[in-house]
């Protein structure tokens, strides 16, 4: 079965304590995305990759990092998470440009 | 950067068609998508257009696209409660290195 497994699907934490979001497929597709939705904005771009060590800035990268070491993860790294950055985060692969995006469950972030 | 607009909510009553409608400002989006989003779960591609179409139908769904005002618009034929859920419209560039969200519209359908 075709999936987009993030990891952890909820997530409680404090100000400036580092933590890693975790995405996953098994579409060996190669483009991969993370966003973040928030009421009213929509879902922003963070950063996206094309392929192995090959990542880009999206709209929003700010206060985050990403990786890029095997096709298949694409993990969200917050160095020093801030409650701006409370939001509800998508992973999204596609096989190439212009195709279909798959997303993962998303993940919901607090930030106190 | 690009910009994808929506109005942010539609109600609607059961049986009723819906109109959602986007305007985009890349005159060189290449394909738009709708999704949609149920509550607790990601998105999931609902349809697409080319640009080069003027009107796509997939059962309840009709899709019209005019691309010199940059509007796009989805219409759920005898919508249903299940219908109910917050849909995108998304471009994607001519490089087609990301996809551009909308803000999403969230359909009420009331019984």
């Amino acid at each position: 079965e075709a999936q987009v497994t993030q990891n952890p699907r909820y997530l409680i934490t404090v100000t400036g304590k580092k933590l890693t979001v975790t995405c996953s497929q098994n579409m060996n597709h190669e483009y991969m995305s993370w966003y973040r939705q928030d009421p009213g904005l929509g879902l922003r771009q963070i950063y996206y990759s094309m392929n192995v060590e090959v990542t880009d800035k999206g709209d929003v990268p700010e206060g985050y990092k990403v990786s890029r070491k095997e096709k298949r993860n694409f993990p969200l790294i917050l160095e020093s998470p801030s409650p701006n950055q409370t939001s509800l985060y998508f992973c999204a692969t596609r096989w190439g440009g212009n195709t279909e995006a798959f997303f993962g469950q998303g993940t919901r972030l607090t930030v106190v | 950067g690009e910009d994808v607009e929506q109005s942010l909510f539609l109600s609607v009553r059961e049986g009723d068609s819906s109109v959602i409608n986007c305007t985009y400002t890349d005159s060189s989006s290449t394909y738009l998508y709708w999704y949609k989003q149920e509550p607790g779960a990601g998105l999931q591609l609902l349809t697409y257009i080319f640009s080069n179409m003027d009107m796509k139908q997939d059962q309840r769904l009709t899709v019209l696209l005019n691309k010199k005002d940059k509007h796009l618009s989805l219409r759920i034929a005898d919508t249903q409660t299940g219908d109910s859920a917050i849909y995108f419209c998304a471009e994607s560039e001519s490089s087609a290195r990301q996809l551009t969200f909308g803000s999403g519209t969230q359909l009420t359908v009331l019984p």
